[in-house]
């Protein structure tokens, strides 16, 4: 399809364990963006790549949490040792090019992937 | 502390009346503001965006007026449309950088 996928759509696992979730940006799409939806939040940043750059990592809430992207294109957050707290919908976003000069490149995101730890 | 704020967790209206959607923020900073619309088991999708240097923009049904003073924003849709039932959230940012700042989102239901 043309649009960003995410997998799996749904999540259901036990506390402790570890857990990986991919997402398949738009093809060509330089920027690619992590968000975490908990319970009656808003969505909140965790982690965005701009092609061979650095990423920036700052919304990542604990070092559990960790995130690559392959060859500029697919990407998984993993979460290690998951705790009931990290249950959210987690939602993959892409743009074409990331930050430009003149404004906020529209995201384009995924179905999400619902997390539920047990 | 919340720098983007929906205040009304869900708003019913009448299918052919007006919607208004409301958001506030609260950080001088931001200067570019957009709206998403969310369907069940879908991904936010982009409505309308506002640049601070204006105080109005204007899609089709859907309308996004900027208060900079007030700081808030609130966008419009009229005629609205079953088909506008959603969880519409706005969201902040600062022209040039990549994080926006989502609000906890409003649910629209429109009323046939």
């Amino acid at each position: 399809g043309a649009g960003v996928s995410q997998s799996p759509s749904n999540k259901v696992t036990e506390k402790g364990k570890d857990v990986e979730l991919r997402c398949d940006p738009i093809s060509g799409h330089t920027a690619l963006y992590w968000y975490r939806q908990s319970l009656g939040q808003g969505l909140e940043f965790l982690i965005y790549f701009q092609g061979n750059s650095a990423p920036d990592k700052s919304g990542l809430p604990s070092d559990r949490f960790s995130a690559e992207r392959t060859g500029g294109s697919v990407s998984t957050l993993t979460i290690q040792r998951t705790q009931q707290e990290d249950s959210a919908v987690y939602l993959c976003a892409s743009s074409l090019l990331g930050p430009t000069s003149g404004g906020i490149e529209t995201q384009y995101f995924g179905p999400g992937t619902r997390l539920l730890v047990l | 502390d919340q720098q983007v704020k929906q205040n009304s967790p869900s708003l019913s209206v009448q299918e052919g009346r007006i919607s208004i959607l409301n958001c506030d923020y609260t950080n001088s900073m931001f200067d570019y503001f957009l709206w998403y619309k969310k369907y069940p088991a879908e991904g936010p999708t982009f409505l309308i965006s506002i640049s601070s240097i204006k105080d109005k923009n204007e899609d089709g049904r859907f309308t996004v007026f900027l208060n900079k003073s007030a700081k808030h924003l609130s966008l419009h849709i009229v005629p609205s449309q079953p088909g506008d039932s959603a969880v519409y959230f706005c969201a902040a940012g600062v022209a040039g950088t990549y994080k926006y700042i989502f609000g906890t989102g409003t649910r629209l239901k429109v009323l046939a």
